[in-house]
């Protein structure tokens, strides 16, 4: 299994509300990776947990919480967001962080209204 | 200067032609390197990890130059499918850096 799942699809959420965005990983991996990427501009990374241990959080907002339950599973949960913190959310996973390949999900596409 | 630089392109090629694309990157330290591809609205897909020695996976060859602080990808015999957008990653510590995406249309 070399797949990376990630959901929901697509969200639509107003900025009063309160979401969360769910990812997947079966390969053992112990890094998980939440990514934001607008259009035409390259993944720009967010979190960093290794070992279910949150190592990186790059300067990104307080309405954006990662949490790691568990070695398989890692959530962003989402508060009170601007309109321009709409779009594509990927998830990645690899072995051990510092030197492995990452891979992706599919990606969650959020709309903010 | 941007940690990780790429030529945005567009590279307009004809089919069965050889496109090469380069990416330079800033930190000396830099552990690891990857070429990944992106579809419109997809997620990066992973082409190739690029060693020291260079690799190759069929038509695809990788270069890694620590010097001089660039990674190539090398794309002999263009099918229209190679059309994407490909991305250089660069690990830096446990940070994973992309650059900006060289778009890559192959035209029959």
């Amino acid at each position: 299994d070399t797949e990376v799942t990630q959901t929901p699809k697509h969200l639509v959420m107003g900025m009063t509300n309160k979401k969360s965005l769910k990812c997947e990983q079966h390969m053992g991996h112990r890094a998980m990776y939440w990514y934001k990427q607008k259009a035409k501009k390259p993944p720009e990374l967010m979190f960093v947990y290794s070992y279910e241990k949150l190592s990186i959080n790059e300067s990104v907002p307080s309405r954006f919480s990662p949490e790691c339950p568990n070695s398989s599973l890692l959530n962003l949960h989402l508060h009170a967001l601007q309109p321009e913190d709409s779009a594509l959310y990927l998830c990645a996973s690899s072995l051990p962080a510092g030197v492995n390949e990452q891979f992706f999900g599919p990606g969650t596409r959020l709309t903010v209204l | 200067r941007k940690e990780v630089e790429q030529d945005p392109g567009p590279f307009n090629v004809p089919e069965g032609a050889t496109v090469a694309f380069n990416c330079t990157y800033s930190n000396s330290a830099s552990q690891s390197f990857f070429w990944y591809r992106q579809d419109c609205r997809k997620e990066p897909k992973l082409l190739m990890s690029v060693y020291s020695s260079g690799n190759e996976d069929g038509r695809f060859t990788a270069q890694l130059n620590r010097a001089s602080q660039y990674i190539s990808l090398l794309i002999r015999d263009s099918k229209l499918s190679d059309s994407a957008t490909y991305l250089c990653a660069v690990h830096q510590g446990q940070n994973f850096v992309f650059g900006p995406g060289t778009r890559l249309s192959v035209l029959p």
